[in-house]
Order: structure tokens, then sequence, then C-alpha cells
């Protein structure tokens, strides 16, 4: 089991564009969350999937959304990119039912120039 | 809103000394605290969380309701244990903080010196 993959790993956009992030989750896993880690700091949640909708939302703009496919996938869209989204994106998957714990992924690096 | 707080940016002992990162919370509630780890080049991985009570490679940490604290120790710090480290805390249930969205705090680089 690869466990939670990302793609791609680097990215670079300019002022304005969008982006997509995808995510697999961990095998038997339902539930796919994503993070925001700028430089120097922790995580911060920005939303979670679990059947195909979002259960849970931090405190993140409306250019942030996503969507879950029915094999549990997970992709990150960012509209409008600013230059304050270049970060690091971390995908983590879950089965709470099952008692799984979290297993993040190693993340995209975005820059935004 | 939730909020937690790691107050040392870096972290640094020499290897067989007792090592305590700090990790205090604000929530009116009752959350679950979690420990993460992220080694060089590795993934953030869970270490430990505070209602299985259990010691991962000799850590161990204790929730202080009255202090808003759980704090990592470690009675004897290993050079393996160089690393990264997150306290996080979820307001919904366990599951390693995969039921509900975490709050990080801003982490602590440990050092371990030989």
């Amino acid at each position: 089991d690869a466990g939670v993959t990302q793609s791609p790993t680097h990215l670079i956009k300019t002022r304005g564009q969008q982006v997509t992030l995808r995510c697999s989750p961990k095998s038997g896993h339902d539930t796919v969350s994503w993070y925001q880690q700028a430089l120097g700091q922790g995580p911060q949640f920005i939303f979670q999937y679990y059947e195909e909708e979002e259960r849970q939302r931090g405190n993140f703009p409306d250019r942030f959304s996503g969507h879950q496919f029915p094999n549990y996938s997970s992709e990150l869209n960012v509209n409008a990119l600013l230059l304050g989204d270049s970060a690091l994106y971390l995908c983590a998957s879950s089965n709470p039912a099952a008692g799984e714990k979290l297993f993040f992924g190693s993340g995209t690096q975005l820059s935004v120039l | 809103a939730q909020r937690v707080t790691q107050p040392e940016k870096l972290l640094s002992v020499f290897k067989g000394a007792p090592v305590e990162l700090k990790c205090n919370y604000s929530y009116s509630g009752s959350p679950e605290l979690f420990w993460y780890v992220q080694y060089s080049r590795q993934r953030l991985q869970l270490l430990l969380r505070h209602i299985s009570r259990e010691s991962i490679k000799g850590f161990t940490a204790d929730l202080n309701k009255g202090e808003t604290s759980f704090h990592l120790k470690k009675p004897f710090a290993q050079e393996e244990d160089s690393a990264m480290y997150y306290c996080a805390l979820s307001l919904t249930g366990y599951s390693g903080g995969g039921a509900d969205g975490l709050t990080f705090g801003k982490g602590t680089h440990l050092i371990i010196q030989p």
C-alpha cells in the first residue's frame, strides 16, 4: 500500500491563476482532509470530505473548493491565486468509523509568483 | 475559537538528557489532544494521543485540564528523536484526528546533540 499519494509534488503558478491538487487516500480510507502549511507554521485545516460531500470546513475563503470522487480520491481547487497561497498543501486520509488514525501525504508545494 | 500554543520554536538538548516539549491549548470544552511528529524527509505522523495514555518511543504526555496543557516528555533523549513536533487538538472524538479537522500548533524543532 503506497499510503496517501499526492500530485503533483511541486507546482508554480502566477497570481490570478487557478490550480488543482490531487490526492489518493490510503487503501481502506473513506475520509479525506486537506491542510495548508505555510513556511514556519503548523498545518491549517481547510476542509474534509466524506461520501463525496464537504463535511467540515476551516476558516478559508470560497476560493478554496474541493471534490471527492466515488473511489474516495479528492481534489483541492484554488481560484484567483494570491501570493499568500504559497504553501505546502497536505492531504490526509482516515476511516473514523473503523478507528483508523489519520495518515498524511507528503504534500504538494505550491509557489505563487 | 480553539488555539494551540507551542512556546518553543527550537529546543536543543544533549543525548541522554530529559526532554519536555510544551503545549498549551485554549478551548472551553473537552478536546482530544495529540502529538504529531515529522522526521527529516518523512511525512507527518501521529506520535501519541491523550485518550490512549500510551507511551510511544519512550514519550508520554499527560493532559492537564486545569492548566490546559499537554506537554510531551521523555526521560532520556536519543539522537533519533530529532524531529519537528506538533501538538494538535480535535474537537470531536478519536480516530487520531481523522473524524474532524485538527488545530495544530506552530511546532517545536527538537535537536538532540550527541
